[in-house]
């Protein structure tokens, strides 16, 4: 069985900082990974995702994430936070080896709270 | 992009009415819609994988004659929360996917927000 674990509930950064938000995961195969962020009562919002190829991977707003398979890890970055980056980020994992029948497994999510 | 939009945003019904939630898929075509649940400051649940003209697939422990799914069409999936009370209140968000191998790519919608009082 896949899973996700967001180990922070909460990850409080001053403006122009940068930030890290931690996610590891289980899976038989290789993952695919994804980000995601969600804004009060909004649905999510893709962020970035890694399938292959650079484990280093580059997506929307200036975030960033590394994929390091020896120690299971997609950590979200930012070099430098924004207080509109507030928001409740989740880690997402899918086993692509299993076909149509692969679901997305989420984290428990992580609530970003970026202060002046 | 793929734009998937849900409707309502947001609804209030009285405890044993039934509600119905609608997932469309804007721009594309998607033989395959996931329905979720959110509790407040918790993770998404997956609930059931709704495939277009057949059953819905339930994950464990949602009861499928409570949450009833209808994906009658390759652009619209249907959630029916059935005589519906206080502890269904919660987050709703459905979701497309685009694709046939394990390679699909996934699209949500901005979730609907029901409140059974």
């Amino acid at each position: 069985a896949q899973s996700v674990a967001q180990p922070e509930d909460q990850v409080n950064v001053a403006e122009g900082n940068p930030l890290t938000v931690k996610c590891t995961y289980s899976v038989s195969g290789n993952p695919y990974l994804f980000w995601y962020v969600q804004y009060p009562n909004r649905g999510l919002q893709f962020l970035l995702k890694y399938i292959t190829g650079d484990n280093l991977v580059k997506g929307s707003y200036g975030f960033e994430a590394e994929f390091n398979k020896s120690q299971t890890s997609f950590h979200l970055k930012k070099p430098s936070a924004l207080v509109s980056d507030s928001a409740l980020y989740f880690c997402a994992v899918r086993d692509p080896n299993t076909g149509t029948a692969s679901k997305l497994t989420f984290g428990t999510g992580t609530r970003l709270q970026v202060t002046l | 992009g793929a734009v998937v939009s849900q409707h309502p945003s947001r609804v209030i019904c009285k405890s044993g009415t039934s509600v119905k939630i609608e997932c469309r898929s804007l721009d594309f075509q998607a033989t395959t819609m996931f329905w979720y649940r959110q509790f407040p400051k918790k993770s998404l649940m997956l609930m059931a994988t709704s495939n277009e003209g057949s059953k819905a697939t339930y994950e464990q422990g949602v009861e499928k004659d409570k949450f009833l799914i209808n994906h009658a069409s390759l652009t619209l999936s249907t959630l029916t929360v059935t005589s519906a009370h206080p502890e269904d209140s919660s987050f709703y968000i459905c979701s497309a996917r685009v694709g046939t191998s394990g390679k699909y790519e996934q699209y949500f919608g901005p979730g609907t927000r029901l409140t059974v009082t």
